[in-house]
């Protein structure tokens, strides 16, 4: 069955790299479209990017001089890299097919 | 980028009442998206395509809309709805998302 799981640190100290894995099964990457979407605690949800079938990138635009978005096919894993990051991006990070999700992982940028 | 703005905010329902959210989109898009998420849970795919029913999606959830103004209705509301809705479009990049409604039951 489609699962798509997030790992990455939980504490991200201010000015940093955050380095994010979501490891995919049951479907190929190749074939289907993966998103990052993120939401803030107690807030909404938004757009981080995606990467498509192809191996193309899209990014939010308030967040793309910071963000980059690959894929290991032959691991079945997608990986986010946010840099500089403040307070403001301490969100849960969810990995997406939009008709399945991950379970996120809460990410808190703080010293 | 298109801003999708919803109603209500927050809104709350008796069981077996028909309850109504809307989104505007600040610019036509082609489709509108519904998801549920409840609290401390994922989101969940509603809708797509603007009135196809996801997968295992009781049928008492349906979606409408074009242009600029799209709906999302629950034709008997029930306990297990209660929930926060977002509505979102992918005509354009950056993809957005509404808001929120925030749908409690009385």
């Amino acid at each position: 069955q489609v699962q798509l799981k997030e790992s990455g640190p939980g504490l991200v100290q201010p000015s940093q790299t955050l380095s994010l894995t979501c490891t995919v099964s049951g479907f190929s990457l190749t074939s289907n479209s993966v998103h990052w979407v993120r939401q803030p605690p107690g807030k909404g949800l938004e757009w981080v990017g995606a990467i498509w079938s192809g191996g193309s990138t899209d990014y939010n635009s308030a967040l793309k001089s910071r963000l980059s978005i690959s894929r290991d096919t032959s691991k079945s894993q997608v990986f986010l890299k946010m840099n500089s990051l403040q307070t403001e991006d301490t969100a849960i990070y969810f990995c997406t097919l939009y008709d399945y999700w991950g379970q996120g992982t809460l990410v808190t940028v703080s010293s | 980028e298109i801003v999708l703005t919803q109603s209500p905010t927050t809104t709350a329902a008796s069981p077996g009442e028909k309850v109504t959210i809307t989104c505007l989109a600040s610019s036509s898009v082609s489709n509108m998206y519904w998801y549920q998420q409840k609290s401390g849970a994922s989101p969940k795919l509603l809708i797509y395509s603007t009135s196809s029913l996801a997968s295992g999606v009781p049928d008492r959830f349906s979606g409408s809309g074009s242009g600029t103004s799209y709906s999302l209705t629950i034709n008997t509301m029930e306990a297990e709805d209660a929930a926060t809705y977002y509505c979102q479009q992918w005509s354009s990049n950056p993809l957005t998302f509404g808001s929120g409604t925030k749908l409690e039951i009385k």
